[in-house]
């Protein structure tokens, strides 16, 4: 699977949008971009995922540059409770289990 | 609601007993994973099952076992336990493996301490 690079840590006040950036710029054609958060000494939880095209669920937005290299994750209003560590992965479509790196510490600030 | 459920959420034991981490889930998944979470380390694959029968093992297999009776339970035994075994479990399934209904969901972990 590719690599991907976050920042370690990121602060966003209460009610904006949250951009939280991903590098994965080794990313192959046949490779999904999943983003997962962990609240603390809670078990990850899925947020979204995709291959090329942007996706929008009830709970962010992803944005993939057009050469793949790179991601955004959108949290349209950041509330307090968004406050937790994401990681983003790359991941073909048959690997078998996820590899977490170290994500970035997303703070939300009241 | 379908969910996935731990037990116990906390266990202490002590070197060399044999512990087993229980893992269920009521999504009807095929697939299931254990992973560990250290500090340091992130979450890394001990074992998982694409079915009923079906194991295999991931990136810290060593010391743990697991079986797959039926399509709702994948318990993780560590046979004897040791302090390297500290650490913090979890369980997750997955629908399928291609596309986009492989998406894995966790279980809420379980805290192992090994005295």
């Amino acid at each position: 699977d590719a690599k991907t690079t976050q920042p370690p840590s990121m602060d966003c006040a209460e009610g904006r949008a949250a951009n939280l950036p991903c590098n994965h710029s080794t990313i192959s054609g046949n490779e999904y971009v999943y983003w997962y958060r962990q609240i603390h000494s809670q078990g990850p939880q899925y947020i979204i995922h995709g291959l090329k095209n942007n996706e929008t669920n009830e709970m962010a937005s992803l944005i993939i540059t057009e050469d793949r290299k790179s991601s955004t994750l959108i949290l349209p209003h950041a509330t307090l409770r968004d406050t937790a560590v994401y990681y983003c992965i790359v991941r073909s479509r048959y690997a078998d289990g996820l590899t977490f790196g170290k994500g970035t510490h997303l703070i939300i600030q009241p | 609601d379908a969910e996935i459920t731990q037990s116990p959420r906390h266990k202490i034991t002590e070197t060399g007993r044999q512990v087993t981490l229980a893992c269920h889930q009521t999504w009807n998944h095929n697939n299931m994973f254990w992973y560990r979470q250290d500090l340091g380390h992130g979450l890394r694959l001990i074992h998982y099952s694409y079915g009923v029968q079906d194991t295999n093992k991931g990136e810290v297999s060593d010391g743990y076992s697991v079986s797959r009776s039926n399509t709702e339970d994948l318990p993780l035994t560590l046979e004897s336990a040791a302090s390297s075994q500290t650490s913090v479990y979890f369980c997750a399934s997955s629908e399928t493996r291609t596309g986009s209904t492989d998406t894995q969901y966790f279980g809420p972990g379980t805290r192992l301490t090994v005295l």
